[in-house]
């Protein structure tokens, strides 16, 4: 079974340019999220989505990102324009999606953004 | 609100000694509790769970952990250190029944010395 695919990889940009990541989940799961992991710190839940609906986007800084999931499949994350502080590992996960009890999220191997 | 403390950022073991990795919790409904780890330029995985069912919870490699409500803690063990445990080990904690919003501690690096 082919786990969670992200691209790019590595990416490099100068502030204030714009940078997208693309996410591919496990097929027929569900619930996709993305997270955000800085240097030395855990992962930080951006956003949630179920199919192709949010479900939780409170930690998601809405004047510079944004997300989709058209089709309830594949995901893109964008910022624009991206800060410093943006530098990170930006992880995408998937999930079966059931909520009662918890199933495993699988995690992608991550896109590692630097901004210079 | 939820929050995990992972104490110590780096945690260092001989091969063959016992390993203990420390995660405590706050959370204002039972949580559910996972232990995930990340080798180098890798996604987590899952080492193990606890859902509300046994407190002595068993994962892969060897490792567990035990739920204790008391002390409001979820320790990971594991009686003997391999090499190939050396890796970033991340505690996190989701409400029940919310899917897998994870709340992650600050991560502990376990160095394992031959």
């Amino acid at each position: 079974e082919a786990g969670v695919a992200q691209s790019p990889r590595y990416k490099i940009i100068e502030k204030r340019q714009s940078v997208a990541f693309w996410c591919n989940p496990i097929s027929g799961h569900a619930t996709l999220y993305w997270y955000q992991q800085i240097l030395g710190q855990g992962p930080k839940l951006l956003i949630q989505f179920q199919n192709n609906g949010v479900v939780d986007d409170s930690q998601l800084p809405k004047d510079r990102f944004s997300a989709e999931r058209l089709k309830g499949v594949d995901s893109t994350l964008k910022i624009q324009p991206a800060k410093l502080e943006d530098s990170a590992v930006y992880l995408c996960a998937s999930s079966t999606g059931q909520f009662r009890g918890s199933t495993e999220a699988f995690f992608g191997q991550g896109t590692r953004l630097t901004v210079v | 609100a939820q929050s995990v403390t992972q104490l110590g950022s780096h945690v260092s073991v001989s091969e063959g000694a016992l390993v203990l990795l420390r995660c405590n919790y706050s959370s204002s409904v039972p949580p559910y509790l996972f232990w995930y780890v990340q080798y180098p330029n890798q996604g987590l995985q899952l080492l193990l769970k606890y859902t509300s069912a046994a407190t002595l919870v068993k994962g892969i490699n060897g490792f567990e952990a035990e739920f204790k409500k008391s002390e409001t803690s979820f320790h990971l063990t594991k009686p003997s250190a391999h090499m190939s445990d050396a890796a970033e080990y991340f505690c996190a904690v989701s409400p029940p029944n919310a899917g897998n919003m994870l709340t992650f501690g600050g991560g502990t690096r376990l160095m394992v010395k031959p």
